[in-house]
């Protein structure tokens, strides 16, 4: 259950596009489609954006996509918001009913 | 709408003990697995356990395994995290999630409780 690996931070100006990558093992992301992505605010709950990889929960906004090649996973964020400024978590399923969350990457709206 | 509210944080001293509670509303709570993720100080979040829907089997994180325990009372809608032998690096905040009814992701989370681990 080795955390995934995520940049510490990314950052954008308002209406660029941001991907954040996260890096698993073949226990993990390689194995499964069950990664999902939290936006977190501080003093707030995390949110679900992106979930099984590529689905979007409703209400979110579809600037946010997902993606994922091999090991890696991505989070892409499109027409960056002053809004989406947040710590961005993604997770995966880790077999045996287990699961594995990333590092988190800070995301700056410059 | 879903709503989980935590609660039973606190202060404890190393190696004491020390029980979450969560409670469940807006949802079918017999349904669904629950899970309890942490977020320790300065830090990222923490899958900790997983409890099935009917309370039948329970995982856990290699960190807590063998000190933690995740129960639930469907007659309640409540979920419960056990805790034994706390560590400095317990220290958290800790989420409730409701659990998917397919795949592996939360999508809703509590407000958290905190739990600190100090002398």
């Amino acid at each position: 259950q080795s955390a995934l690996t995520q940049p510490r931070s990314v950052s954008g100006s308002p209406g660029q596009s941001v991907t954040i990558s996260c890096t698993g093992t073949s226990s993990d992301i390689a194995t499964y489609n069950y990664v999902s992505w939290y936006q977190h605010h501080p003093g707030k709950a995390p949110k679900l954006m992106i979930y099984d990889v590529t689905k979007r929960p409703s209400g979110v906004p579809d600037r946010f996509s997902g993606s994922k090649s091999g090991y890696a996973a991505s989070l892409i964020i499109s027409g960056l918001q002053a809004e989406d400024e947040a710590v961005y978590y993604c997770c995966s399923y880790a077999g045996a009913h287990t699961g594995v969350f990333g590092g988190g990457t800070k995301v700056t709206v410059l | 709408q879903v709503q989980l509210l935590e609660s039973g944080g606190g202060v404890v001293q190393p190696g004491g003990s020390l029980r979450l509670s969560c409670g469940a509303t807006g949802f079918i709570f017999s349904n669904y697995g629950m899970h309890w993720v942490r977020q320790a100080p300065g830090k990222g979040l923490e899958w900790v356990a997983f409890a099935w829907y009917d309370g039948s089997n329970a995982y856990y994180a290699d960190s807590v395994k063998g000190r933690f325990a995740v129960s639930r009372d469907n007659s309640k809608n409540t979920v419960y995290l056990q805790m034994h032998s706390l560590r400095g690096e317990d220290t958290a905040l800790y989420y409730c999630t409701k659990g998917s009814d397919s795949g592996w992701y939360f999508d809703s989370w509590g407000q958290g409780t905190l739990v600190t681990v100090s002398s």
